[in-house]
């Protein structure tokens, strides 16, 4: 158990629907990376936030947001969804910002468009 | 464009054997690699770091080396047990994201 908490587990919908995933760092971590795992493209890293601030970004559509709420929690909302947004959806956490802070992985959320 | 590589192809060996999984990177020099391992549904889990001017790290019996010649990054698992199956991940950061490559997963057959 990493001690990063992601909800749902499992999420259907239909396209066109709009849906949020959260997330909970360690206890103690500022940073949280959010990451798309699909089969054709592999783990994609798409935003991370430190202490509530927007830090870096990755190939995150616009149909995407995230923010980081002053509990550090997390959630990345997804909208418009299509087809290929059915993927596994990580949020990892890691104390600070440095490039070689060891980053711990949630459990993912697996979304499922229809 | 900067690229991470692992080999696609599942490995296959058998219990007690040395596993070597293969990370090639090109068009860029990482300052560190990271080697994950993921199981099927699960986050990946943080193994091991290995700097650029490190040739060497081993934690118990697992073995990563860097070679910046070769531009490559072998990873060793001594004395495979079944439990080791997974897809075993390799990362490169720059700033604060990580880039994996796309894994190669790893069958020990008892």
């Amino acid at each position: 158990d990493s001690g990063v908490t992601q909800t749902p587990k499992h999420l259907i919908t239909a396209t066109g629907q709009r849906v949020t995933l959260r997330c909970s760092p360690r206890s103690g971590d500022l940073s949280v990376y959010w990451y798309q795992q699909s089969l054709d493209q592999g783990l994609q890293f798409l935003i991370q936030y430190y202490n509530g601030e927007e830090r870096a970004k990755g190939n995150i559509l616009e149909r995407f947001s995230a923010q980081q709420f002053p509990d550090l929690h997390s959630e990345l909302n997804l909208s418009s969804l299509e087809l290929g947004d059915s993927a596994l959806y990580f949020c990892a956490s890691s104390v600070s910002f440095g490039n070689t802070d060891t980053q711990y992985f949630g459990p993912g959320t697996r979304l499922t468009v229809l | 464009s900067q690229k991470i590589e692992q080999n696609s192809e599942a490995l296959n060996i058998q219990e007690g054997k040395t596993a070597t999984l293969t990370c090639n990177y090109t068009n860029y020099s990482p300052a560190y690699l990271q080697w994950y391992r993921q199981d099927p549904g699960r986050g990946p889990v943080f193994l091991l770091l290995i700097r650029e001017n490190e040739k060497e790290k081993r934690k118990e019996r697992l073995k990563v080396t860097f070679d910046t010649t070769l531009k490559q990054s072998l990873f060793h698992i001594t004395a495979s047990q079944p439990a080791d199956s997974a897809t075993y991940l390799c990362a490169h950061g720059a700033g604060n994201m990580l880039t994996f490559g796309g894994g190669t997963r790893l069958m020990v057959k008892p």
